[in-house]
């Protein structure tokens, strides 16, 4: 069973809303990836954080990883139509896990 | 090919046939991974590749399962007596350097078994 978690589960928001996600593992991770995955589609990367209480930025998007490496955030400022998707975190512990995912539903 | 290619992107098998997904990493990708991925549910690691060494086989869920990667490019993943449990997309990832770096994923296989 997967051993990293995320929630919520689902999320729907209005368009100019703000969403986050987070992701809890129940180990160290020695790094933590991000993945968004489209409907019908496959997942695509985002961003590596390899640093405790590391904070990256791409453009509306934020990560953050905790300061035990045991959890990470990921925030969109201004929801957009097109952020549409199940975002993923994946860490790595012994082995890779994907979270569980957090389905985002933008309502225009 | 600029990406991951797998092939076929749908398979229906009837219960207890035996079925073979293939996946074409990017040219030189050194690390090559398989999931397996249920409805509604994140990527579960199945198996992976380093060049042509199978590393972790410890995601596969029965000996039904078998992967391999002779030449260190493209991969198979057969699933002998396929189950009704089998019924999944398999996604297939590949990243340039080892171990557990960025990886590209395939659109994956989508098995259905009748």
């Amino acid at each position: 069973g997967q051993q990293v978690m995320q929630i919520p589960q689902y999320q729907h928001v209005q368009e100019g809303e703000d969403f986050t996600t987070y992701c809890n593992s129940s180990t160290t991770l020695s790094n933590i990836q991000w993945y968004k995955q489209r409907p019908g589609g496959h997942p695509v990367f985002l961003i590596q954080l390899v640093k405790s209480g590391e904070v990256k930025k791409q453009k509306r998007l934020t990560f953050q990883f905790g300061e035990a490496k045991k959890n990470s955030s990921l925030h969109i400022t201004a929801t957009q139509t097109t952020d549409v998707g199940t975002y993923f975190c994946a860490g790595q512990s012994n082995q890779f896990y994907f979270g569980t995912g957090t389905s985002l539903t933008v309502i225009p | 090919g600029a990406g991951v290619s797998q092939s076929p992107r749908y398979k229906v098998a009837k219960r207890g046939q035996d079925v073979a997904l293939r996946c074409d990493p990017i040219s030189g990708h050194v690390s090559l991974f398989w999931y397996q991925q249920a409805l509604g549910q994140g990527p579960e690691f199945l198996t992976y590749f380093q060049n042509e060494a199978q590393l972790d086989k410890s995601g596969l869920p029965s000996d039904r399962f078998f992967a391999e990667r002779p030449e260190g490019s493209v991969s198979t993943l057969k699933i002998q007596r396929t189950q009704q449990e089998d019924s999944a997309v398999y996604l297939c990832a590949s990243s340039f350097s080892q171990g557990w770096n960025i990886q590209y994923f395939g659109a994956g296989t989508r098995l259905s078994v009748l």
